[in-house]
């Protein structure tokens, strides 16, 4: 029962590149989030996903950009990264109707 | 728009009681809360519905006001392992974790 694991937890990066961080779920839940976690602001949603091919803005998308190919898989991918874009970033899944949102072990990046 | 939770911080010793509130300017129709330890995933504790009945969970309860727009999260005889963020996520009527808006969390520190 592999759940949902986020790939790299680590990464160091360097301001204007482009990163990739993965998430991967077992489950076959239809939803996906991605969030940021920042000192003073809590949980962010950055995007969300209801189901393969659909995706949609939340609160804070600029400077980020998702796909969803695959019902498991929502790469979250940073394409020029900034130093505000240092984060620790939380991949989530949900099923329809559920009420519990299951968080990943989260990524922490940072840019220099 | 951010539910605000107060206090920010709290430090107590194992055994006493503590009251985590979350306070929205929406019309709140589902509470989510939600705990993390440190360095770990958020955790889904419980939620509170709309018009439902005060929630329970061992020793750590919570309720909903719909006049003051307000879910309060009730810790009681803490315990260490109590410590760790707490953060309510309000959400849609049907209580779906399709979409949730976290507030910004309460640090909680429990002492021998």
């Amino acid at each position: 029962d592999a759940g949902i694991t986020q790939s790299p937890r680590y990464k160091i990066t360097e301001t204007g590149r482009q990163v990739t961080l993965m998430c991967h779920q077992t489950w076959s839940h239809s939803y996906m989030f991605w969030y940021r976690q920042d000192l003073g602001h809590g949980l962010r949603l950055i995007y969300y996903s209801a189901a393969a091919d659909i995706t949609d803005k939340g609160e804070v998308p600029d400077g980020y950009v998702v796909s969803r190919s695959k019902t498991e898989n929502f790469p979250l991918t940073l394409e020029s990264a900034t130093r505000s874009q240092t984060s620790v970033y939380f991949c989530a899944s949900s099923l329809p109707g559920q009420n519990i949102q299951y968080f990943g072990a989260g990524t922490r990046l940072s840019v220099l | 728009q951010q539910p605000v939770q107060s206090p920010q911080a709290v430090i107590l010793r194992e055994g006493e009681d503590a009251v985590i509130n979350c306070s929205s300017s929406k019309a709140l129709y589902s509470v989510h809360w939600y705990r993390q330890k440190h360095g770990e995933a958020p955790v889904f504790l419980m939620i509170l519905l709309k018009g439902g009945e005060q929630k329970g969970h061992d020793k750590i309860s919570a309720s909903f006001n719909e006049k003051k727009q307000q879910s309060s999260l009730y810790l009681t005889a803490s315990q260490l392992s109590y410590s760790g963020t707490y953060f309510c996520g309000t959400g849609p009527f049907s209580g779906s974790a399709r979409q949730l808006t976290f507030g910004s969390g309460t640090q909680l520190t429990v002492l021998p």
